[in-house]
């Protein structure tokens, strides 16, 4: 059982479109990371949220984490080549170990 | 160096070989993580530590691996009696403590049993 759903599981857009990824779950989490990943890297830490109904941004990226804090999206306004990459969620379930689980990620490709 | 370092880089080893793999975290944080990631998959908890105790080893697939971490710092992922589909990236993470679940990565140990 996937703790954590991330859709789509692949996207390729070309630069210059906007895209929302979503990530979700049934657990509630007491908080909740993006990362990215390019090939042959471990994964880089974009974004940490931690409160319900939380908005962040990072330049082109907003991050939502949902009110129940069971869910989270990722937008990306206006896609360039150099977001292509492997976008992962990853959060610590409340009230459990701690440990950090990830989702299966979601595969962007920007064509220029 | 300030981050996250894994070694070796890559590993080739036969089937049924025993392989070792380090994991140095950045100095201070408490919390490390260990998971194994598939090509084009999001990272598979395996064992988390929070100092030199393991907190969580539910990911640990059976009892061919084992870690260990005796000194709150450096960690090694063994694998016994290895199989072909132990064959995967192996990342380690750290972070500051177990309520700051920031986690920093390393590069990861490519695992190729041939």
């Amino acid at each position: 059982t996937q703790l954590l759903e991330q859709s789509p599981q692949f996207l390729s857009i070309q630069e210059g479109e906007n895209l929302t990824v979503y990530c979700n779950s049934s657990s509630v989490f007491s908080s909740l990371q993006w990362y990215r990943q390019e090939p042959g890297e471990g994964p880089v830490l974009l974004v940490t949220v931690v409160t319900g109904g939380e908005v962040k941004k990072l330049k082109r990226l907003t991050f939502q984490f949902g009110d129940a804090r069971k869910d989270s999206s990722l937008h990306i306004t206006a896609a360039q080549p150099g977001d292509t990459g492997l976008y992962l969620c990853a959060g610590a379930i409340q009230g459990g170990s701690e440990k950090l689980v990830f989702g299966k990620g979601m595969k962007l490709t920007v064509n220029p | 160096g300030a981050g996250v370092s894994q070694t070796p880089s890559n590993k080739v080893t036969e089937k049924g070989k025993y392989v070792e793999l380090r994991c140095d975290p950045i100095s201070g944080h408490t919390a490390l993580y260990w998971y194994r990631q598939s090509l084009g998959q999001g990272p598979e908890f395996l064992i988390y530590f929070q100092g030199t105790g393991a907190a969580d080893d539910s990911g640990l697939p059976n009892d061919r691996f084992f870690a260990v971490r005796p000194e709150g710092s450096v960690s090694t992922l063994k694998i016994q009696r290895t199989e072909r589909g132990d064959s995967a990236v192996y990342l380690c993470a750290s972070s500051k403590s177990h309520e700051n679940t920031e986690a920093f990565f390393g590069q990861g140990t490519r695992l190729t049993v041939v």
